[in-house]
């Protein structure tokens, strides 16, 4: 499977809890994006990368989030302190620019997502 | 106001007949258009992108977009059941870094 891949697919934790949560792009994908949906919503960007580095973080995300993309591959996310309202699924895509795909036409693939259950 | 609206629905169509989706945007930057198919707790699927104004046809589905109105549409020819599901308008624009805006999503419901 050449897809979007992201581990867990499900987390159960408790209020106050640190979680992290793992996004495999697919093979030469040099853009990933982080976004959260919460239910009867569309998702909302969080943050992106181009190779390693991280170019934006939405302004909605409190500094208990944090994204690396320590090789520009895989990502991960990190919620520290975990509350009830961080309760959603955590999804990640990816995307290439260049190789002939102009900067209009990039086509984000989402992964299955991460979805977190805060208790 | 939001980026970008959606009705949230459901459309209920009957099977075989056409499903018309709309979505209009704030944003006259953003420059691609996208409509992703979501069933309930699966992650968004593409299923178009559009990108000038004009229409823009594959298989049974096809976009339309206005730019001049700010508005995108998504239609679906002779539903099926398995049609049924949330569709996610979502835009884009180079300026914004090329991050996807969603709207809320309209449920579609294909009845037999």
């Amino acid at each position: 499977d050449t897809g979007v891949s992201q581990n867990p697919r499900h987390k159960i934790t408790k209020r106050g809890q640190n979680v992290t949560f793992r996004c495999d792009p697919i093979s030469e994908h040099n853009r990933l994006y982080w976004y959260r949906q919460t239910l009867g919503q569309g998702p909302e960007f969080l943050t992106y990368f181009q190779n390693e580095a991280q170019l934006e973080k939405s302004r909605l995300l409190s500094d208990r989030f944090s994204a690396e993309r320590p090789k520009g591959s895989f990502s991960t996310l990190e919620i520290q302190r975990t509350e009830q309202g961080d309760s959603a699924m955590y999804l990640c895509a990816s995307s290439s620019l260049g190789g002939g795909q102009g900067m209009i036409e990039e086509t984000q693939y989402f992964g299955p997502g991460t979805r977190l259950l805060v208790l | 106001q939001k980026e970008v609206e959606q009705n949230s629905g459901p459309l209920s169509v009957p099977e075989g007949a056409i499903a018309s989706l709309n979505c209009t945007y704030s944003d006259r930057g953003s420059q691609s258009f996208f409509w992703y198919r979501q069933y309930s707790g699966k992650s968004p699927e593409l299923i178009m992108s559009i990108y000038s104004n004009g229409d823009k046809e594959d298989g049974r589905f096809t976009a339309q977009l206005n730019k001049a109105s700010q508005y995108v549409s998504l239609l679906i020819r002779d539903s099926q059941p398995s049609d049924s599901a949330t569709y996610l308008c979502a835009v884009t624009s180079q300026a914004a870094g090329n991050k996807l805006t969603f709207g809320g999503g309209t449920r579609v419901l294909v009845k037999p």
